[in-house]
């Protein structure tokens, strides 16, 4: 099915944990991004990448890391996850006429 | 000052009104994007614009480049186009989108 493809749906971690966010789209984009999106805050861009191999910081990049090695996939690293990153993340890639979003991810650090 | 302002941030309207919501933004930009998200639920990308007007179905969506303003109109609202309505920009000289923090519609049978 062509989307974006976002794993897991929902996941409690405990302080100090690492995990990763997957994130897959088929649809052949260049670009791809990760944002969050919490209460009263709207969402906000961490990461983004407009290439295999090229990645570049958002406006909330502290806490978590990204790598582009294929142009299917996207993954969103939390190294050592703290309660300030319980949040819903979305993932999307773009083309030409706008972007489509994964179904998101909501993220409880506990 | 938020880069990417909206209004109304909550808005109730009965089944049938024409419903305006706006967005104003104080960046250059190379586009604007219209998002929905219903509640628990995925984003959608309804409208990206750099100019004018684009319609598609009830959702109509015009910028003005000049006054850095945005509207989305929806005519003949019905229940299910209660939903966060999101407004978006691409920044003019960056690939990143700043987003507004959204306008709650209701509509109400």
């Amino acid at each position: 099915n062509a989307g974006v493809t976002q794993t897991p749906k929902f996941q409690v971690l405990k302080t100090g944990q690492s995990m990763t966010l997957q994130c897959a789209q088929d649809m052949n984009h260049e670009y791809m991004s990760w944002y969050r999106q919490d209460p009263g805050m709207g969402l906000r861009l961490i990461h983004y990448s407009v290439g295999a191999g090229i990645t570049d910081q958002g406006e909330v990049p502290n806490g978590y890391n990204v790598s582009r090695s294929t142009t299917e996939d996207f993954p969103l690293r939390l190294l050592s996850a703290a309660p300030s990153q319980t949040s819903v993340y979305f993932c999307a890639s773009k083309q030409r006429y706008g972007y489509t979003f994964g179904s998101g991810t909501r993220l409880t650090v506990v | 000052k938020n880069e990417v302002e909206q209004s109304p941030q909550n808005l109730t309207a009965q089944e049938g009104e024409f419903i305006t919501i706006n967005c104003s933004y104080s960046v250059g930009i190379s586009a604007l994007h219209w998002l929905q998200q219903h509640p628990g639920g995925g984003i959608v990308s309804l409208f990206m614009l750099s100019s004018g007007k684009k319609k598609h179905g009830r959702l109509i969506a015009t910028i003005n480049i000049q006054e850095k303003h945005s509207s989305l109109h929806i005519t003949a609202s019905h229940p299910r186009d209660s939903a966060v309505y999101i407004c978006a920009v691409h920044g003019g000289a960056t690939n990143k989108l700043i987003f507004g923090t959204g306008t709650l519609l209701a509509v109400q049978p």
